[in-house]
């Protein structure tokens, strides 16, 4: 099955500055690779997407980067705010046996902000 | 964009009791919902994958006696925590797929506390 890395665990960045997380997986048939931000008790949301027929996207001050040679993507979000203090999940689509789709999630990181 | 309500946000009961928390899709219709199970400081782990109008799928380990999934319409999932004990407690959430944009959104998770 598919197996999602995560790193860092935790990571502090002064506000304004830039933050980076990257993502690997094993199985190279997935194909979709969304990014969830998750606040202290709330569910997840998604904050972007990837798909595999596409290397980069970006949103507002969000992008992600997809490699699907070396099979890792990440997570850029640039000026960062007091409000980006979150813990980030990566994910990874592929099919199941099941002939459905299932995300596969990295252990995630802990985003904070310094003010 | 979809929203998927969960309830309840918390839960308190005593061992032995059942509980039952419930996913809904407020403006879509998904065929497939997903629960997830998360510990402190942990990613989510995918429990089971419920399917519209037939018997839910079970990873691997998860007893399907003890999480009883019911997907009776297009719109709504359950969860029930049978006899639940102490070990059951947890963050649980549910994710269901918007096949028109084919993302996953999430529920606000629901907090069990077995007593």
């Amino acid at each position: 099955g598919e197996n999602v890395e995560q790193h860092p665990s935790t990571l502090s960045v002064q506000e304004g500055d830039s933050a980076v997380i990257k993502c690997t997986y094993s199985d190279s048939a997935s194909n979709y690779f969304p990014w969830y931000k998750q606040e202290l008790g709330k569910g997840s949301q998604l904050i972007i997407d990837i798909r595999s027929n596409v290397g980069e996207k970006k949103d507002q001050r969000i992008a992600v980067t997809l490699n699907k040679t070396a099979k890792h993507f990440s997570l850029h979000i640039t000026e960062t705010q007091p409000e980006d203090s979150a813990v980030y999940f990566c994910a990874a689509s592929s099919p199941s046996n099941f002939g459905n789709e299932k995300l596969t999630f990295g252990t995630g990181t802990r985003l904070t902000i310094i003010p | 964009g979809a929203v998927v309500s969960q309830h309840p946000s918390r839960v308190i009961c005593k061992s032995g009791t059942s509980v039952k928390i419930e996913c809904r899709s407020l403006d879509f219709q998904a065929t497939t919902m997903f629960w997830y199970r998360q510990f402190p400081k942990q990613s989510l782990m995918l429990m089971a994958t419920s399917n519209e109008g037939s018997k839910a799928t079970y990873e691997q380990g998860v007893e399907k006696d003890k999480f009883l999934i019911n997907h009776a319409s297009l719109t709504l999932s359950t969860l029930t925590v049978t006899s639940a004990h102490p070990e059951d407690s947890s963050f649980y959430i549910c994710s269901a797929r918007d096949p028109g944009v084919r993302s996953y959104t999430f529920g606000s998770g629901t907090r069990l506390t077995v007593v």
